[in-house]
């Protein structure tokens, strides 16, 4: 596709819920990133993809927290017994290469997380 | 750690000239990032500075010294659709791999 896209634009989740956020990237790109970005915050790292391989996951909060990218395009990002500080923004990049261009990261809008 | 500094907030006048300034203090240096930010959207690319100088593009320019561990972004000809968050990202190479380490954003208000 022309641009990253993130579903669903919004959810909202009752505490304890499961909640996956799915990315599309870039068609061919070999980099994917995942991150959280709380109300009037940056963006905090959560994971690296390069390819299907999860090369970095020191991001990820907890254990509940867990991605995939099991083609190597389409990335899943799974939230398990979501709780309150979960709410938040999540991202998702993707790069051509295995690192910023000249152009840096195509960022997603992101999925709007808001847990109740 | 990795900490990366930048003002909360800054106020302009439309027409104006601001300049947003961003010091990192980060374990590795792989090249510092400006991205711009509008409520509810995608970051979207701004800058790229790797070497040490001035990199202008249209009504924006960004700085950048490696010894100081500094940047600056610097906005001319302020519109009212340049109200926005500014990003500044540090790139940290390790493993094989760029990661973009972000500030907490500067909210930028332009008024008439």
């Amino acid at each position: 596709g022309a641009g990253v896209s993130q579903s669903p634009r919004y959810k909202v989740a009752k505490r304890g819920q499961d909640v996956a956020l799915r990315c599309d990237p870039i068609s061919g790109h070999v980099s994917l990133f995942w991150y959280q970005q709380a109300l009037g915050q940056g963006p905090e790292f959560l994971t690296y993809f390069q390819n299907e391989a999860q090369l970095d996951k020191s991001g990820l909060p907890s254990d509940r927290f867990f991605a995939e990218r099991p083609e190597g395009s389409v990335s899943t990002l799974k939230i398990q017994r979501t709780q309150q500080e979960d709410s938040a923004v999540y991202l998702c990049a993707s790069s051509l290469g295995p690192g910023p261009t000249d152009y840096g990261y195509t960022f997603g809008s992101g999925t709007r997380l808001t847990v109740v | 750690g990795q900490n990366i500094d930048q003002p909360t907030e800054m106020t302009a006048t439309e027409g104006a000239i601001v300049q947003i300034n961003c010091t990192y203090q980060t374990s590795g240096f792989n090249g510092l990032f400006w991205y711009q930010q509008h409520a509810g959207e995608a970051p979207t690319f701004l800058s790229y500075n790797v070497l040490d100088g001035l990199e202008e593009k249209g009504r924006f320019s960004s700085f950048l010294s490696r010894s100081k561990g500094y940047s600056y972004l610097l906005l001319k000809e302020l519109q009212m659709k340049d109200s926005a968050s500014y990003l500044c990202a540090v790139a940290l190479f390790s493993g094989g791999y760029n990661k973009l380490i972000f500030g907490a954003g500067t909210r930028l208000a332009v008024h008439p």
